[in-house]
């Protein structure tokens, strides 16, 4: 069975701590992804690797930065934590290449900052 | 660049209602994917279906079909004889064959079936 596993289910951190949101998959999958959910925005891609030590900012990278040292791990960090980056994180990985290689997902973080 | 857009924030279906969720996409990569998913309340991502930009007929998957219109930039969900756990967020994404495969995806759509 396919796993993307999410370090957390649930994180409360306290404004300007430094956060990391760790994820592993079990698939070999070349591409990685880190979103953020929250209502009304869907998902939106914070930092994509497509390779070890390989990363692409998304659409969303501000306060947030990446790390993916081995294929199977990659780490979101986020450097001093704030209010407004208290959402639902999730993880994704794939396949690199062309047709139906759909993504697979983690079950997801809930960050709260206070 | 690529986006997705989903116009639709809630939608309420009859139970055993066909129900068309909208998705427009823009991107300037020649080849590309677009997929739905499906997100209920547990909070897990169920991928549905997925069409390629040079695929000739429309993909179906059960229930399911995306009406795919190239040159409106359109890629439909449409979910026939729906039901009660159909209930969920419905989210239309793309990925650019030539952008590396990253994955974009839209604001999503709250399909709510009514019994």
């Amino acid at each position: 069975d396919v796993k993307v596993t999410q370090s957390s289910r649930y994180l409360v951190k306290r404004t300007g701590e430094k956060v990391f949101l760790e994820c592993v998959q079990d698939m070999d999958h070349e591409n990685m992804f880190w979103y953020r959910q929250d209502p009304g925005l869907g998902l939106r891609l914070i930092y994509f690797s497509y390779d070890v030590k390989m990363k692409e900012k998304g659409d969303i990278p501000e306060g947030y930065s990446v790390s993916r040292e081995k294929k199977e791990r990659f780490s979101l960090i986020l450097e001093s934590a704030s209010t407004n980056q208290t959402s639902m994180y999730l993880c994704a990985s794939s396949y690199r290449g062309r047709g139906g290689t759909e993504a697979f997902f983690g079950q997801g973080t809930r960050l709260t900052v206070v | 660049a690529q986006k997705i857009t989903q116009t639709q924030p809630g939608m309420f279906v009859q139970e055993k209602e066909a129900v068309t969720l909208d998705c427009t996409y823009d991107t300037s990569d020649p080849s590309y994917g677009l997929f739905w998913y499906k997100q209920p309340s547990s909070g897990e991502m169920i991928f549905l279906i997925y069409q390629g930009s040079y695929d000739q007929q429309n993909a179906t998957e059960g229930r399911y079909s995306l009406n795919f219109q190239k040159a409106r930039k359109s890629a439909n969900l449409v979910i026939s004889a729906s039901q009660l756990g159909d209930s969920a967020m419905y989210f239309c994404a793309m990925r650019g064959d030539n952008a590396g495969n990253m994955l974009t995806f839209g604001g999503g759509t709250r399909l709510m079936v009514k019994p």
